[in-house]
């Protein structure tokens, strides 16, 4: 069965940190992934697709890399409204299953 | 815009079909997926359906249960779900699925509506 894992499950930081969630597959997807953020209350918002492309709107402090089995979501420098839970999801293909989600808060 | 409705309070083993509709695009033109997400709990992919609605693709589990659909002269989107249980307890997004050539394509969930809740409870 395809696997995703998540990675951490959850992170505190402070304001201006710069942090990185891990997402790993274990089949190469290429770079069928994609990012989403999540505010308590609100439905997903795309952030990356692509694994590097980022969605119109996003903030240029939110980046993604990787290919094949390991990819990764940076944030250069925490704003206030960057303490949310994260998502990845494969779309390489269906089930286009979604990792268990990173929650950071705030330190 | 998408406007999810249909949710509710049910039994175990009963039915029910949630609705999205849609404004504000050509809604024929996109693939459209549903998407839930139990309390506290992560994002689960249900079901998604083609642009005509001439192929549909489910999560494993729900199968055989659930049945996507959709009316373009409504600009409407379905969730059929039959067999309820209880851990079909969820808040369910409609989600429309776009594609960005680069030049490979690459899809993505890029408008969500803001959810029906669904709760199986006898």
């Amino acid at each position: 069965d395809f696997q995703m894992t998540q990675s951490p499950s959850s992170l505190s930081a402070s304001v201006g940190d710069r942090v990185t969630i891990t997402c790993r597959t274990s089949q190469d997807i290429n770079v069928f992934l994609n990012w989403y953020q999540q505010r308590p209350g609100k439905p997903p918002r795309l952030l990356i697709y692509a694994a590097t492309i980022l969605h119109s709107g996003v903030p240029s402090r939110f980046s993604g890399g990787g290919s094949g089995t390991d990819f990764t979501l940076t944030i250069s420098s925490l704003q206030p409204e960057d303490f949310a839970t994260y998502f990845c999801q494969q779309n390489y293909h269906v089930p286009y299953i979604f990792g268990q989600g990173t929650k950071l808060e705030i330190k | 815009q998408l406007v999810e409705s249909g949710g509710g309070v049910v039994q175990p083993g009963t039915s029910l079909r949630l609705s999205c509709s849609v404004s504000g695009f050509t809604f024929r033109n996109f693939f459209m997926s549903w998407v839930r997400q139990a309390p506290g709990k992560g994002l689960e992919w249900v079901a998604q359906l083609t642009d005509d609605g001439s192929a549909r693709h489910y999560a494993g589990s729900l199968r055989g249960r659930f049945t996507i659909s959709r009316d373009n002269s409504k600009n409407t989107l379905y969730l059929q779900m039959n067999n309820l249980r209880v851990d079909d307890t969820a808040v369910y997004y409609c989600v429309r699925r776009s594609v960005s050539c680069h030049p490979l394509c690459y899809y993505y969930l890029d408008v969500w509506g803001e959810g029906t809740a669904v709760t199986v409870t006898s």
